[in-house]
């Protein structure tokens, strides 16, 4: 079956530093990826996405690059703000529209 | 562009009581989708909708679990009766036809069975 296992946390950094948040993923053929993230207080909004091998989905200085032979869509960001502190959740998509979670990083960052 | 609407945003209840909630999606939005998320997982899907018809409520527990679209734009899920490992936040979730592959979250409702 289609699964998703990302790396457990929770995570704390400090401003500036790189983060990497790792996803592997299990699926028959090839589903596309996502990362959501949940800011305190609010629901989950799409962060990036990729839909097919090599694809490097960007956005807000996040990055990550769907790896057929890994299987995997790991998150990373250079140099992390406060401003980052969240929950990141790894996903996949097969058919019928059905999402696949993984269970979620929280990360914290600290001045 | 409102956004996808959920209410109430808390519920706290007793076990066996019953409990609503309320969403409603995107304008134009055909695919309604609720999820449950425990403490500590991810989202799992309950109950997916396109327009007033169900695609997939293969994970609701059907013997305790209910929703329904009647027009197609809002949706009510029910809980009757509600057991404690139903706390849980839930979350309703919209997409347009065609465009599957990106949700759009509501706030979700946090309910706490006692």
């Amino acid at each position: 079956g289609n699964s998703v296992t990302q790396m457990e946390g929770p995570v704390t950094l400090s401003e500036e530093a790189f983060l990497t948040i790792n996803c592997t993923y299990t699926a028959t053929g090839y589903p596309s990826l996502f990362w959501y993230v949940q800011y305190p207080g609010e629901g989950l909004q799409l962060l990036l996405k990729a839909t097919k091998a090599d694809d490097k989905g960007s956005n807000k200085g996040f990055e990550a690059t769907y790896r057929k032979e890994t299987t995997s869509f790991h998150l990373e960001k250079g140099s992390v703000q406060v401003s980052d502190s969240a929950v990141y959740f790894c996903a996949l998509i097969w058919t019928g529209n059905q999402f696949y979670f993984g269970t979620g990083t929280s990360l914290t960052v600290i001045p | 562009e409102a956004g996808v609407a959920q209410s109430p945003r808390y519920k706290i209840i007793e076990k066996r009581q019953s409990v609503a909630f309320w969403c409603n999606p995107i304008s134009g939005h055909a695919t309604l989708y609720w999820y449950q998320q425990i403490l500590g997982q991810g989202p799992k899907l309950l109950i997916q909708f396109q327009n007033n018809g169900v695609v997939d409520d293969s994970q609701l527990p059907k013997d305790r679990f209910s929703a329904e679209r009647l027009k197609g734009v809002d949706s009510t899920l029910k809980i009757q009766p509600a057991k404690l490992e139903d706390s849980a936040v839930y979350l309703c979730a919209s997409s347009p036809i065609g465009g599957g592959e990106k949700l759009f979250f509501g706030s979700g409702t946090q309910l706490s069975v006692l």
